[in-house]
């Protein structure tokens, strides 16, 4: 299994572009996530989705948007992009199943740089 | 929103000592869970914590849950070059739909 692959892993922007931000996962979860990393920051949630055609916002949701058609799938698109969304970004999904041991953990792609000049 | 606290910011020590880092948040979790993030990499896994009080093992690591549900603690033994990189704690409140919150961060560097 790929676990879960985020595509590009590098990218540079100019003010004003839009661009999405792929993320898929093979291991059939529910959850997935989009979070953002600032240098010496913690993980900022920017959206969510529970299942597919389900979507949600986090804490910092503005300047993004998301869609989730498929299970597998989970696209991070950026409007109009501007340079305080410069950031590393990660996608991450989360089985279901409650009764599992380490039903919590998160399983992160490998991250996104993203520059915004 | 909820708030982790998380500390030390950094730490810089020698290969073979002890390293101790907690969280504290202003709103009980039901699971407390600490990653480790490589250079380049996205977080992994090391421990969850699911009952208040429960104390786990994995390997040279070892975290707490703590009895209020309001901190958890993780200390690394004898550490190694590899121990190298940041470790997050992320607490988890089960009528979240799904959503853990993460504290800042402890960046580890660990000299030879």
């Amino acid at each position: 299994n790929a676990g879960v692959t985020q595509t590009p892993k590098f990218r540079i922007l100019k003010i004003g572009q839009s661009m999405t931000l792929q993320c898929t996962q093979d291991m059939n979860h529910n959850y997935m996530y989009w979070y953002r990393q600032d240098p010496g920051m913690g993980l900022k949630l920017i959206y969510y989705s529970v299942g597919a055609g389900i979507t949600d916002k986090g804490e910092v949701p503005n300047g993004y948007n998301v869609s989730r058609s498929t299970t597998e799938d989970f696209p991070l698109r950026l409007e109009l992009a501007a340079p305080s969304q410069t950031s590393v970004y990660f996608c991450a999904s989360k089985s279901a199943i409650r009764h599992k041991r380490s039903r919590e953990e998160l399983f992160f792609g490998e991250g996104s740089r993203l520059t915004v000049l | 929103g909820q708030q982790l606290n998380q500390s030390p910011q950094s730490m810089f020590i020698q290969e073979g000592e002890d390293v101790s880092m907690n969280c504290t948040s202003s709103s009980i979790f039901n699971t407390w869970l600490w990653y480790k993030q490589d250079p380049g990499e996205g977080p992994v896994l090391l421990i969850a914590l699911y009952k208040a009080g429960e104390l786990t093992s994995n390997g040279r690591l070892t975290a707490q849950f703590g009895i209020t549900r309001k901190d958890s603690f993780l200390n690394i033994s004898a550490s190694i070059p590899s121990d190298v990189g940041i470790y997050f704690c992320a607490g988890h409140f089960n009528t979240n739909a799904g959503k853990s919150t993460f504290g800042d961060g402890t960046t580890l560097t660990v000299k030879p």
